[in-house]
């Protein structure tokens, strides 16, 4: 069965420094990862994902993320966090079923103080 | 272009009483997702459909819990009786309905059972 392990769930970082949130998974299917933002009383948004091909994934507002197959790790990044990246961070993974519905870890909440 | 669509944003009800979620995809998607997010739980799968029709609803929590999607345009989930542990945010969310794709999420309903 798969499965989303977001090992931090809460994550304090100063404004203009790098931070890494931690996603691990686990799958027996092929392996088709999201990380997906949620701001304050928003919905999600997607931020990347990796479906296959080059295991550097860049996405939107200078986010990053690798996939690693022997590590079964797909970390999310940003060299340079700014206030407005204060949200919370969800890891997930496709689900059974041909349609994808998504596994979500429990989230990661990124704040950023200046 | 609209995103999705859902309403209400808020609801407020007692125990007992019936509440009904209102959805409407992305125009051209062919899936769609109800998801639940509490504190406790995280986000959850409760159901979702493939051109109207509902493929996997092993998420729905009891027969309390019931969707429908008579066209591809709107889609309803209903609980009836509510509970107050049916207290959560509930997001709709649509995609193109092939492996990998991504999916766009609505606002969110949050409803309150007292």
């Amino acid at each position: 069965a798969q499965s989303v392990t977001q090992l931090d769930s809460q994550v304090p970082v100063f404004e203009e420094a790098p931070v890494e949130l931690r996603c691990n998974y686990s799958s027996s299917v092929s392996v088709y990862l999201f990380w997906y933002v949620q701001y304050p009383n928003q919905g999600l948004q997607l931020l990347l994902k990796y479906l296959s091909g080059s295991t550097l994934v860049k996405g939107i507002n200078g986010f990053e993320a690798e996939f690693n197959k022997s590590q079964t790790s797909f970390h999310l990044r940003k060299p340079s966090v700014h206030i407005s990246d204060t949200a919370e961070y969800f890891c997930a993974v496709i689900g059974g079923g041909s349609q994808g519905n998504l596994i979500f870890g429990k989230g990661t909440k990124l704040s950023v103080k200046p | 272009d609209a995103g999705v669509i859902q309403s209400p944003r808020h609801e407020v009800t007692e125990m007992g009483q019936e509440v009904t979620l209102r959805c409407k995809p992305i125009s051209g998607h062919n899936s769609l997702f109800w998801y639940r997010q509490t504190m406790m739980r995280g986000l959850e799968l409760l159901i979702y459909f493939n051109n109207n029709v509902p493929i996997d609803d092993s998420g729905m929590p009891e027969d309390r819990f019931s969707a429908k999607m008579p066209n591809a345009s709107f889609s309803t989930l209903k609980i009836q009786p509510s509970e107050p542990r049916d207290s959560a945010v509930y997001f709709c969310a649509s995609s193109f309905g092939q492996l990998g794709d991504t999916q766009y999420f609505g606002p969110g309903t949050r409803l309150t059972v007292l």
